[in-house]
Order: C-alpha cells, then structure tokens, then sequence
C-alpha cells in the first residue's frame, strides 16, 4: 500500500507563472489536507477537502490560491500568478475519515525565482 | 505561546542519552499527535495519543498527556544518530474541527555519535 504520493517533489517557477502540485492519497482515504511549511517554521493548515468537496479553505489566502479534489485523480493545489513568498515546501495529508490518524506526503517544494 | 508550541527549540545529546522534548498547547484537544521530519524531507507519524490516555509507548518512544497542564512530552530513550531530526507536536482543534492540525515550530534534536 503506497503512502501518500507528491509530484512534482522540487518545482521551480518565475514570478507570474503558475504552480500546480498534486497529492495521492493513501489507498481508501478519501480526506486530503494540504498544509504549507515556511523555512525555520511549523507546518500550517490550509484546506481540507473530501472527494468533490471542500470541506474547510480558512488557512488558504483569498487570491490566487485554490484546490480540488475530483472524483477522479489526484487533488491539486494550484498557485496562480506566483510570487516570491509563495516559495515553501507544501505537504498533502490524507486520512480515511475526519479525526483519524493522517498520514503525509513526503512534499513539494516550491522556489519561486 | 502559540498551540503546540515545542520546547526546547533545539537539542543536542549524544548517542544512547535519552532525549525529553515537551509541547504547550492552549485549547482543548481530542488527540495530540508527535511527528518526526529529517532535514528537507517529510513528516513521519510517529505516536497519537487520545485526550484521555495519559501515556503511551512505541518502542523507544514514550508520550506523556497531561491535558489540565494542556502539555505532552516526548521521550526517546537510548538515542541514536539516526534519531536526529526535527520533532513536531501537532494538535487538532477539538470538537467540530478535529481534521485540522495544528504545529508548533519544532524542537530540532541532534544527537552526536
């Protein structure tokens, strides 16, 4: 049973460009959570979402951030417009229900140049 | 301080000295949960321990729960090189929100051969 699986692991980007990550999850979760982490700093929540839903975005900035988790496929998290500050490493959790025991990703880290 | 805030921020032991690491959290919690990241990777579950379990073991491991302090400890016993790695303790929100983690900074253990 694979863990929860990231793509790309390391991403670059120009400023102004768009970023995409995207999570698997684990084999029977259908709750995914994306979480960022800055340099020196502990991870912070963002979104949470169920297949097709989101559930709760209180941590993910009103503008160009979004995120889905369709029926099919894995959830993206996608940046648009990039700038400096979005530079961090950004893990995907998954879990089989809301509470229980969530198992991440091994991240994307995103540098934007 | 801020939920699920470590102390210390870093330490440094040798190999076989056991390592305490604790964590300070301000609201009510259903679980707190303690994970392990080596330097640029992942986050690595390493024990989940219910509101109302007061200790718990995994091995080497060792989490204490002491919900009227609102504080957990982490005690790795006979320590190894490999143990080195930043430690996070993470809470969820309790009641309504119990999928939502939240991390503190991290207490950065190095543990010299």
């Amino acid at each position: 049973n694979a863990g929860v699986m990231q793509n790309p692991r390391h991403l670059v980007r120009r400023r102004g460009q768009e970023a995409r990550l995207r999570c698997s999850p684990m084999k029977g979760h259908s709750h995914v959570y994306w979480y960022r982490q800055l340099p020196e700093e502990g991870l912070k929540f963002m979104v949470y979402l169920q297949k097709e839903n989101i559930i709760d975005e209180s941590g993910m900035p009103k503008e160009r951030f979004s995120a889905e988790f369709p029926k099919e496929g894995p959830s993206i998290l996608r940046i648009q417009q990039v700038v400096r500050g979005d530079s961090a490493a950004y893990f995907c959790a998954s879990s089989p229900n809301s509470g229980a025991e969530a198992f991440f990703g091994q991240g994307t880290r995103l540098t934007v140049v | 301080s801020q939920q699920g805030e470590e102390d210390p921020q870093a330490l440094s032991i040798q190999e076989g000295e056991n390592a305490t690491m604790n964590c300070s959290y301000k609201t009510s919690i259903n679980n707190l949960q303690w994970y392990r990241q080596n330097s640029g990777r992942g986050l690595v579950h390493l024990i989940l321990i219910r509101s109302n379990e007061r200790e718990k073991h995994s091995g080497r491991l060792r989490v204490t729960l002491d919900t009227s302090k609102k504080s957990s400890s982490l005690l790795i016993t006979a320590s190894r090189a490999a143990d080195t790695a930043s430690y996070f303790c993470a809470t969820d929100g309790g009641g309504g929100s119990n999928y939502k983690l939240t991390f503190g900074k991290g207490t950065l253990l190095t543990v010299n051969p």
